[in-house]
């Protein structure tokens, strides 16, 4: 089967850095996301992934390893509004979308 | 600035009741989804619509159905609801029909069936 994995819960301090991890094994892959989800508010985009590498976008960034199965997303400089759950997803083969049940962060002073 | 609304934040039905839950787009685009969200488990895809009249099954498409007449407008319906069916229900648009492009998300409806 089709499988995602992502910590359940992560805590970081205000000013510090923080990586969540997220492995994959699914049929084929089309590309990795990651999306950031405020408690009761909507999903919202946050990097795209398809080749190795790491993509930076301001204070996160998200790195990708196919031939691992691995992605991360480094969060830097946290502040308190990053507290949110980040969720993975991954496009496999016949290029469905295969979701992770998401990391909830939070952040303390 | 890009939209995905959704008609009801908060609905309380009961176990039996028709449930409909609308979703509206304005961009455009040519692909609609719906989704339900559960603790613990990623998103579950429920249908999926590429076009105006099309639609096709996700991964749990049990008790549910939908309608797409119009090109901004995708409908979930729940014929009976029943109480496995409390979940958020989160509607989603994107341009890309290989789901390689951004989805972008509407707030999301919470659905308590008693």
């Amino acid at each position: 089967g089709q499988n995602i994995d992502q910590p359940t819960e992560m805590t970081a301090t205000e000013g510090a850095i923080v990586q969540i991890n997220c492995t994959y094994q699914t049929s084929g892959f089309n590309g990795l996301f990651w999306y950031q989800q405020h408690a009761g508010e909507a999903p919202t985009f946050l990097s795209y992934n398809v080749l190795d590498g790491l993509e930076e976008k301001g204070r996160f960034s998200s790195f990708l390893s196919r031939s691992k199965g691995y992605s991360y997303l480094l969060l830097k400089e946290l502040q308190m509004k990053d507290s949110a759950s980040y969720l993975c997803a991954v496009i496999d083969s016949n290029y469905q979308l295969i979701w992770g049940a998401g990391t909830k962060l939070i952040i303390k002073p | 600035d890009v939209k995905v609304t959704q008609s009801s934040r908060y609905l309380v039905k009961r176990t039996g009741e028709k449930v409909f839950l609308e979703c509206v787009q304005d961009m455009d685009h040519e692909n609609m989804f719906w989704y339900r969200q559960d603790p613990g488990l990623g998103l579950r895809l429920i249908y999926f619509s590429y076009d105006v009249k099309m639609k096709e099954k996700g991964d749990i498409p049990e008790g549910y159905s939908v309608s797409r007449e119009k090109k901004e407008r995708f409908s979930l319906i729940l014929e009976s609801a029943s109480t496995n069916q409390t979940s958020m229900y989160l509607c989603a648009s994107s341009y890309n029909a290989e789901n390689t492009g951004e989805l972008f998300f509407g707030e999301g409806s919470r659905l308590t069936v008693l």
